[in-house]
């Protein structure tokens, strides 16, 4: 594998599941991030991971909950979400959190809420 | 409330011709510019940054900034269909240190 992975692509649920969303990097970087990604709609910066530890949360519901175990790993714990959570959801690695640092993104999840 | 500004389009160009694509910012601090490229259903794709005022070459690529005018640019010379996308302009917020601010982005249609 390289660069940025996203795990699953595409994902539907209903508003009482619970799921997550995984990011992996293989790039060796220090930051991870994600985005929502509507239409019509500019990305949207949700949290940023800068050596595991969350260093932005930019006013997210609590029913998005991130967790970065270690720099290579990101996941987006999911639950009872609303059917404008329907979005694409996307990661980014780079080498550190500091905004001019370049940002790569993965494939992206295809979020479906029903 | 920071934003960056792009024509939505699209931009319509021939094959061969050069496509001039534009983006303004509002905060005058930023000190950070990136240029990605988005086809239909996939994720965004860096294919510039640039950091000080002037032009930066990659390829058929060109990256402008004036950061007085708070105006960036990207040229793409010698347009080929398979540039057909939609180009985001991202922007660093200076005032949050990892932030980037994105526009909605330029779709870009290149006929053969």
């Amino acid at each position: 594998e390289t660069g940025v992975t996203q795990t699953p692509r595409h994902l539907v649920m209903g508003m009482t599941n619970k799921k997550s969303l995984k990011c992996e990097q293989h790039l060796g970087h220090n930051a991870m991030y994600w985005y929502k990604q509507s239409a019509k709609k500019p990305l949207e910066l949700m949290f940023v991971y800068s050596l595991e530890e969350r260093v932005e949360n930019n006013s997210v519901p609590s029913r998005f909950s991130p967790e970065c175990p270690n720099s290579s790993h990101l996941f987006l714990h999911l639950h009872t979400l609303q059917p404008e959570d329907s979005a694409l959801y996307l990661c980014a690695s780079s080498q550190g959190p500091q905004s001019y640092n370049e940002q790569f993104f993965g494939p992206g999840t295809r979020l479906t809420v029903l | 409330q920071k934003e960056v500004e792009q024509n939505s389009g699209p931009l319509s160009v021939p094959e061969g011709a050069i496509a001039s694509l534009n983006c303004t910012y509002s905060d005058r601090g930023s000190q950070s510019f990136f240029w990605y490229r988005q086809y239909s259903g996939k994720s965004p794709e860096l294919i510039m940054s640039i950091y000080s005022n002037g032009d930066k070459e990659d390829g058929r690529f060109t990256a402008q900034l004036n950061k007085a005018s708070q105006y960036v640019s990207l040229l793409i010379r010698d347009s080929q269909p398979s540039d057909s996308a939609t180009y985001l302009c991202a922007v660093n917020d200076h005032q949050a240190g990892t932030a980037l601010i994105f526009g909605k982005g330029t779709t870009l249609s290149v006929s053969s």
